[in-house]
């Protein structure tokens, strides 16, 4: 069964720092992988995927993630957080196995952004 | 608008009771999928239907039950409320298939907030 780790539980960022979010997932063969952002008090919301082709994938708002297959890793990234970027980030799988696809989520990582 | 429309929003039961989260799509998506969200769990997958007619177990079943009778329609019901069901449930759908595609991006509704108390 595929399975998602997000490592960091909580991050405190103060604003123009720079951000990365690990995500690992264990599933050896062909995946869909996405990064869904949840604003306080609103549902989730898609912030980028990667399917196939260039591993670095950019997303809304500055957001960028890389997927490096060797190490099973999706991480997110963004050069410079804004306040506005408080929110909880969930790393989510799709095994393509050719059945009904279903997503698997890492727990989140609620991001704080300080002034 | 086009999107995923939860109700309620807000809903307090006392355990053993029993109530139905409803949930509906005007985007003709095959794929309907309901979720919990737990304070540091993330989402696990309640139950999920692949179409009309056609549901299947998630991760964690156990205390609901669910229906597909239109492509439109997925409620989600709790026949006897019990604590550890307080939660936030969402409900979500995609189009299709499996591939590289956009159909396997989901659009999320707005959650339903539920207490048992």
């Amino acid at each position: 069964a595929q399975s998602v780790s997000q490592h960091n539980h909580h991050v405190i960022l103060s604003e123009a720092a720079s951000l990365e979010l690990g995500c690992n997932y264990s599933y050896g063969g062909t995946v869909n992988l996405f990064w869904y952002v949840q604003y306080p008090g609103q549902h989730l919301q898609l912030l980028l995927k990667y399917f196939s082709g260039d591993p670095l994938v950019k997303g809304i708002k500055g957001f960028e993630a890389e997927f490096i297959k060797s190490k099973f890793s999706f991480n997110l990234r963004k050069p410079s957080v804004q306040w506005s970027d408080t929110a909880e980030y969930f790393c989510a799988v799709n095994a393509d196995t050719g059945t009904a696809s279903k997503l698997t989520f890492g727990t989140g990582t609620r991001l704080q952004v300080t002034l | 608008n086009a999107g995923v429309t939860q109700t309620p929003k807000f809903r307090i039961l006392k355990i053993g009771q029993s109530m139905t989260l409803q949930c509906a799509q005007d985007m003709n998506h095959n794929y309907m999928y309901w979720y919990r969200q737990d304070p540091g769990m993330g989402l696990k997958l309640i139950y999920y239907s692949v179409g009309a007619g056609i549901t299947d177990k998630g991760e964690v079943p156990n205390g609901y039950n669910v229906s597909r009778s239109t492509t439109e329609d997925f409620p989600l019901r709790l026949e006897l409320a019990a604590p550890s069901q307080t939660s936030v449930y969402f409900c979500a759908s995609r189009p299709g298939t499996g591939g590289n595609s956009g159909a396997n991006v989901l659009t999320f509704g707005a959650g339903s907030r539920l207490t048992v108390l």
